[in-house]
C-alpha cells in the first residue's frame, strides 16, 4: 500500500537536545512538507521541499532544520534553539510542488521532559 | 495575506442530525478549497475539494460548494453518524508562482452522540 509513514509516534526531548522526526513516502511524490499543529490551532508550515536536494522555509522555520537527500525521505530536526517544541508534527506530500492536494502522514507527538 | 475562518467549536449533535460547518476565506486570485478531517491521534485525511467557483466537492455524504460571491465553502452532511466525530479543517491553496502552501482554519471539533 502506498502512503506516508512517520516515526516515532511519540518522542521525548530533554532540554538542550536535538531530535529528529522521520517521514517516508512511497507515493513517488516530488514535494514534501512539514507542519506543526498546536491545540486549538490550525496547521502552520515549517519547511517544504519541491524536489530532491532543495527545500524552503515556511512560516515558522526558526529552531528547525531539514534535509532532502532522497525523494522518499524528508526528516525534520527539532534543534535546541526551538524553545517551545511541544506539538503534534505532521508530514505531507503532493505529486509536485504547486499541486494543491497534499496527503498527510499519521503524525509524531513531541513532548519535552 | 490569505486566511481561512471557520466556525468555532465544539459542535455537538445527535446522530442523524443535519451538519453545517461554516468556512469563509480571504485570498487573492482563485484558490482551490479543501476540507480535511482529523480523527483522534491521527493525521489529516482529505475529505473533499473544489478547484473553481460553483464546483461542488462531495465524499462520504459530505458536500461543500465553492461560492466565490460569498467567499465561502461551507461543509454539510444531511445525517451525521457517531463515526463522523472528528476535527474538521477548512483550507485553501493559493494559485500562482511560488504558492505551495496550504492555509488552514483553526479546525472545528464535531462530537456526535447516539
Amino acid at each position: 500500500d502506498g502512503g506516508i509513514t512517520q516515526s516515532p509516534k511519540y518522542l521525548f526531548r530533554k532540554e538542550g537536545q536535538n531530535v529528529t522526526l522521520s517521514c517516508e513516502q512511497n507515493l513517488n511524490h516530488d514535494a514534501m512538507y512539514w507542519y506543526r499543529q498546536d491545540p486549538g490551532q490550525g496547521l502552520r508550515l515549517i519547511y517544504y521541499s519541491q524536489i530532491v536536494n532543495d527545500f524552503q522555509k515556511g512560516d515558522i522555520a526558526e529552531g528547525y532544520s531539514v534535509s532532502r537527500e532522497k525523494k522518499e525521505s524528508f526528516p525534520l530536526t527539532v534543534t535546541s534553539a526551538q524553545k517551545n517544541p511541544t506539538a503534534f508534527y505532521l508530514c505531507a506530500s503532493s505529486i509536485r510542488g504547486g499541486e494543491e492536494t497534499q496527503y498527510f502522514g499519521p503524525g509524531t507527538r513531541l513532548l519535552v521532559l | 495575506g490569505d486566511s481561512v475562518t471557520q466556525m468555532e467549536g465544539p459542535v455537538t449533535l445527535s446522530e442523524e442530525a443535519f451538519l453545517t460547518i461554516n468556512c469563509t476565506y480571504t485570498a487573492t486570485g482563485y484558490p482551490s478549497l479543501f476540507w480535511y478531517v482529523q480523527y483522534p491521534g491521527e493525521g489529516l485525511q482529505l475529505l473533499l475539494k473544489a478547484t473553481k467557483a460553483d464546483d461542488k466537492g462531495s465524499n462520504k455524504g459530505f458536500e461543500a460548494t465553492y461560492r466565490k460571491e460569498t467567499t465561502s465553502f461551507h461543509l454539510e452532511k444531511g445525517s451525521v453518524q457517531v463515526s463522523d466525530s472528528a476535527v474538521y479543517f477548512c483550507a485553501l491553496s493559493a494559485t500562482g508562482a511560488g504558492s505551495y502552501q496550504l492555509t488552514f482554519g483553526k479546525g472545528t471539533k464535531l462530537s456526535v452522540i447516539p
